[in-house]
């Protein structure tokens, strides 16, 4: 079975701040995929990132990184000096090769960045 | 134009009664979903569907039943609506396996 933790179920920091939400994630296949997907206030869900579990190289993307340690099983999203529009509710993801193909989501951390 | 969208938007209704979302993707992908977010914005996913398989996630009630007119469809028909199906309900695709899940705006679902 896959599991997906996001132990910080809110955040709130200032603008200008670093933050960086943490993905743990549970899963006997030695071939997956991790996501991250973003929920503004709005509510549709946006992709942010893709990364397959033979690619443990970093991804520096603008003002947003993330970093991927299979040793821990962890996939860890950064946002450099927050802005108010980074506030949304991020979710983490795992997929496989699997028949379905189907998602296996976190509880999601809401980011609130104050001005 | 929108990549994947969903119709209606909204939907209040009455309990016991029969509804449906439909879905639509311009993306030209071969994979639908429909994921269920409750509310405590917790995402589980309903059902995968290509044009040669259907999996449903065993948890699903057969209330649920999606329908494909077309590879850039895919409906989701909900008969004897209980309360607790109060949700938001997405729809997203893909190409193939393992690629990337694109999703609708979601359709937030309201039973009285």
């Amino acid at each position: 079975a896959q599991k997906v933790t996001q132990a910080q179920t809110e955040i709130s920091v200032v603008e200008k701040e670093d933050v960086t939400l943490d993905c743990v994630y549970e899963t006997r296949d030695t071939t997956y995929y991790l996501f991250w997907y973003k929920q503004p206030p709005s509510g549709e869900l946006v992709f942010l990132i893709r990364r397959n579990s033979f690619d443990e190289q970093n991804e520096i993307s603008g003002r947003y990184s993330w970093n991927f340690q299979k040793s821990t099983s962890s996939f860890n999203f950064t946002i450099t000096a927050s802005q108010v529009v980074d506030s949304a509710v991020y979710f983490c993801a795992l997929g496989n090769n699997n028949a379905g193909n189907m998602l296996t989501f976190g509880g999601g951390t809401r980011l609130m960045v104050k001005p | 134009d929108t990549a994947v969208s969903q119709t209606p938007k909204y939907l209040v209704t009455q309990m016991g009664n029969d509804k449906s979302i439909k879905c639509e993707q311009n993306l030209g992908h071969d994979t639908m979903y429909w994921y269920k977010q409750d509310s405590k914005k917790f995402l589980k996913i309903m059902f995968s569907y290509n044009n040669k398989e259907l999996i449903i996630n065993e948890t699903v009630p057969n209330r649920f039943s999606p329908k494909s007119p077309d590879k850039a469809h895919l409906n989701l028909h909900i008969n004897s609506l209980e309360l607790g199906d109060s949700a938001v309900y997405f729809c997203a695709s893909s190409q193939g396996r393992s690629n990337t899940q694109y999703f609708g705006p979601g359709t937030r679902l309201t039973v009285l």
